[in-house]
């Protein structure tokens, strides 16, 4: 929605394996923001980007977990050694003043 | 703890009639409201917001009332239809300058039977 693209939109990882999921937003867009959905669980907050900043990574749930956005438009987040628990829908949101409009999102399983 | 509160899970109404869908928050920091729905396998689509400084905001079929003494807002829908089916979230974001993280509820899915 809104011009905000994901991929893949479905990536099933081998636990322990480097897993790289891919925001493409629409140009323009300064804010951008990563959620984790668990299953049956709202949207959890991950980072944000203003720009090429990472200004928020306070819900990054480890190290494994890290984002980047190096030109301030298309943002990557990469999940390295990934665990069971990873297991959930990985949402992109770009920001207009206080509203955010999310892309698709990626549903990662790991077995 | 949970934040933003959405404790139904699960709403049935008959379409035509009013859908009413509740949410409680618990941070007096949050200023800002927002609903969004959610259909399977896409991402959740905003719906309405309002800003603390108001009590009601209307668009179309949809208007969201909020109570900032009882730290409450609800949803209503009138008239429901079918294709209003879906996951229905609540979220929330405080004024800390650019970043206006979200904060969401479990959401509640709604059935609207023709």
């Amino acid at each position: 929605g809104a011009g905000v693209s994901q991929s893949p939109r479905y990536k099933v990882a081998k636990r322990g394996q480097d897993v790289a999921l891919r925001c493409d937003p629409i140009s323009g867009h300064v804010s951008l923001f990563w959620y984790q959905q668990a299953l049956g669980q709202g949207p959890e907050f991950l980072t944000y980007f203003q720009n090429e900043a990472q200004l928020d990574k306070s819900g990054l749930p480890s190290d494994r977990f890290f984002a980047e956005r190096p030109e301030g438009s298309v943002s990557t987040l990469k999940i390295q050694r990934t665990q069971q628990e990873d297991s959930a829908v990985y949402l992109c949101a770009v920001g207009s003043n206080y509203e955010q409009y999310f892309g698709p999102g990626t549903r990662l399983t790991v077995t | 703890d949970q934040q933003v509160k959405q404790n139904s899970p699960s709403l049935s109404v008959q379409e035509g009639r009013i859908s009413i869908l509740n949410c409680d928050y618990t941070n007096s920091m949050f200023d800002y409201f927002l609903w969004y729905k959610k259909y399977p396998a896409e991402g959740p689509t905003f719906l309405i917001s309002i800003s603390s400084i108001k009590d009601k905001n209307e668009d179309g079929r949809f208007t969201v009332f909020l109570n900032k003494s009882a730290k409450h807002l609800s949803l209503h829908i009138v008239p429901s239809q079918p294709g209003d089916s879906a996951v229905y979230f609540c979220a929330a974001s405080a004024s800390t300058g650019a970043n206006s993280k979200l904060t969401f509820g479990k959401g509640i899915t709604l059935s609207v039977r023709p």
